[in-house]
């Protein structure tokens, strides 16, 4: 089944920098990449996603890059504010007939700190 | 509109115990998901439900059953639960043509004493 890598489990950063957080998938046949941040007590919220068929995607201070190639794709925060402080998951989706199924990366705890 | 409800919000209960959790969805989604999560850790897919059909069951215990009375509708009925099943348990639907994309309800977390 499909395996996803997430690094790091726990990231630091100062009001203004940049993140960036990395994810490696194994199954070439996952084809869709979401990213969820969820905050404590909240529900998993998507906050970008990207198919196979992209490259990059980008939304305002949020970005993600996929390279189908070596199977990994990154999310990239830039301005960082305290409010991204939060769990992110990586996911990678597959198709069945009639709904998906997601495998998560193990989350990647930010703290920004003002 | 993309909102997915949950109730109750948290539950307490006996080992003995039978009680039921709901999720509904007015979005049209034909695709529906159980989801349990531990503190900590990511989602763990339980359920699958396609066009009110039981499409996965990732090998979860008889004593979670689930039921899809209708298409805006997801229960998860409870029995004879162990205090390691405490967690938060989150619904999650997804649309036709469009199935990959996943929207989460807030969850309800529980505690079996």
């Amino acid at each position: 089944g499909e395996n996803v890598e997430q690094h790091p489990s726990t990231l630091s950063v100062q009001e203004g920098d940049s993140a960036v957080i990395k994810c490696t998938y194994s199954d070439s046949a996952s084809n869709y990449f979401p990213w969820y941040k969820q905050e404590l007590g909240k529900r998993p919220q998507l906050i970008i996603d990207i198919r196979s068929n992209v490259g990059e995607k980008k939304d305002q201070r949020i970005a993600v890059t996929l390279n189908k190639t070596a199977k990994h794709f990154s999310l990239h925060i830039t301005e960082t504010q305290p409010e991204d402080s939060a769990v992110y998951f990586c996911a990678a989706s597959k198709m069945g007939s009639g709904y998906s199924t997601l495998t998560f990366g193990k989350g990647t705890m930010l703290l920004v700190s003002p | 509109d993309t909102e997915v409800t949950q109730t109750p919000k948290h539950l307490v209960m006996g080992m003995t115990n039978k009680k039921s959790l709901k999720c509904e969805q007015h979005m049209g989604h034909r695709a529906m998901y159980w989801y349990k999560q531990k503190a900590k850790k990511p989602p763990e897919l339980m359920f699958v439900y396609s066009y009110e059909k039981l499409s996965i069951n990732e090998s979860v215990p008889s004593r979670f059953s689930p039921e899809c009375p209708n298409s805006s509708l997801l229960n998860l009925h409870l029995h004879a639960l162990q205090p390691e099943d405490s967690a938060l348990y989150l619904c999650a639907s997804s649309q036709e043509r469009l199935w990959d994309t996943q929207y989460f309800g807030p969850g309800t977390r529980l505690t079996v004493l």
